[in-house]
């Protein structure tokens, strides 16, 4: 069984740097596309980026000027990077596995989410 | 960016009764649509990948239709564990995006 497990500290201080990882057990890493989505407390879902296997990325526009995502295969693991951090930053940020889609749309192949993490909690606040 | 738009923001049911959930694209996405549950305190669990596919050990009862620029989830009988919020999300265009969520309520 897929198992994916967020690891980072829970608070950080505002204009600093988030930093996640995700580690991926019972499953391969390869062939996958991997991505960080957020949801702030009582909200909705927020698609932060993903990255695959072959250490392309694709991000939110609404945060690409601050982001960056990493792999690191013999790990099994990935990783985001959000700087500059403010209150608005505060989120649920998951980590989740999409295989390549059943049929490539015209701009992508990424499929759908099928495993996700629990969840880690990260408060921006001084 | 594509807007994904749900309604009812809120849909209050019984066990045994029929859901139904809509889900409507700014733009058309063809088929690239997926349904999500999600449930207090836990991550999203795909149930409908593209418009009307069941993810795996998804039960019957749900099931997902439409194309283009609209979408819809039902739940023909609903169980108590299916009181949750509902996602879409699109993968037709760049940046993925969620609907807004509705939840299903007793």
């Amino acid at each position: 069984q897929v198992q994916l497990q967020e690891s980072g500290p829970g608070l950080v201080k505002p204009s600093e740097t988030l930093s996640l990882t995700c580690t991926v057990s019972g499953g391969s890493i390869s062939g996958y596309y991997w991505s960080w989505i957020r949801q702030p407390a009582g909200k909705g879902l927020e698609w932060i980026g993903r990255i695959y296997t072959s250490g392309d990325t694709k991000y939110n526009p609404s945060l690409e000027s601050r982001v960056i995502m990493s792999v690191d295969t013999s790990k099994s693991q990935f990783s985001l990077r959000l700087n500059s951090v403010t209150a608005a930053d505060t989120s649920v940020y998951y980590c989740a596995r999409a295989p390549p889609g059943v049929a490539c749309t015209s701009t992508s192949c990424i499929g759908y989410f099928d495993y996700w993490g629990q969840g880690a909690l990260v408060t921006v606040s001084s | 960016e594509i807007v994904l738009t749900q309604s009812p923001v809120t849909l209050s049911l019984s066990p045994g009764e029929r859901a139904t959930l809509s889900c409507r694209a700014s733009q058309s996405i063809r088929s690239y649509l997926a349904w999500y549950q999600q449930k207090p305190g836990q991550a999203p669990r795909l149930l409908i990948y593209d418009a009307s596919n069941r993810a795996t050990g998804i039960p019957a009862r749900f099931s997902g239709s439409g194309s283009g620029t609209d979408f819809t989830l039902t739940i023909s009988s609903l169980e108590p564990e299916d009181f949750a919020v509902y996602y879409c999300q699109q993968r037709q265009n760049w940046p993925l995006t969620f609907g807004g969520g509705t939840k299903v309520e007793i």
